[in-house]
């Protein structure tokens, strides 16, 4: 079984400033990874398939990078609505998540 | 438009079952493989089981090998989880999700609670 290290466990930024999310698998296999926003109370969303790929609607500011077993989540400038919680899943293996919180 | 919709959740007891349902609309229905992830309350996302497009195909997690089984009926455009011998750990809400290949969801429900308690 893959387990998902996400790193950190919470990020505190200010509005207008880059973050950037961890996900390390435990084992290196050629199956794309995906990440997904979750806000209180809601049902998570796509945000990046395939490794890279943004879903649809997604704007630009997100991006996903990585291979083998490191890979990243960048919000290249954080808008008001992007505090929340990330996710990466590969296959039926989910991250812990990251927080991403208000400075 | 896309659309999942769960429903079915509610109370049960310890030892109990429950069968929760997605409606989905919007899509080909029958061409797509779906999945159910729980979250219990204040936790992360955890697989839960999957189906393919005809049914013959279904995949546990081994938390709910043998308590919970998968179906659906693509004349409906649903799916079904139906959990038995339920445990206070299978307190979550349920969330069912289109999948776009190899786990990968991009259209959720809005999920349903599930809570098992005497």
């Amino acid at each position: 079984e893959i387990v998902l290290t996400q790193s950190p466990a919470t990020l505190s930024l200010s509005p207008g400033e880059r973050a950037t999310v961890s996900c390390r698998a435990s084992q290196s296999v050629n199956i794309p990874l995906a990440w997904y926003q979750q806000k209180l109370g809601q049902a998570p969303r796509l945000l990046i398939y395939d490794t890279f790929k943004r879903a649809t609607g997604i704007p630009t500011r997100f991006s996903g990078s990585g291979s083998g077993t490191d890979f990243t989540l960048t919000i290249s400038s954080l808008e008001p609505e992007d505090f929340a919680v990330y996710y990466c899943q590969q296959l039926t293996n989910f991250g812990g998540g990251t927080k991403v919180e208000i400075k | 438009e896309v659309q999942v919709v769960e429903s079915g959740g509610g109370l049960v007891q310890p030892g109990g079952s429950l069968r929760l349902s997605c409606a989905a609309s919007g899509f080909s229905f029958n061409s797509y493989w779906m999945t159910w992830v729980r979250q219990a309350p204040g936790k992360g996302l955890e697989w839960v089981a999957n189906i393919n497009q005809d049914g013959s195909e279904l995949n546990y997690a081994d938390s709910v090998r043998g308590r919970f089984t998968i179906s659906r009926d693509n004349a409906k455009n649903s799916v079904f989880l139906h959990l038995n011998i339920l445990r206070a750990e299978d307190t979550a809400v349920y969330f069912c999700g289109r999948n776009l290949g190899f786990e990968q969801l991009d259209y959720w429900g809005q999920g349903t609670l599930v809570t098992v308690s005497s």
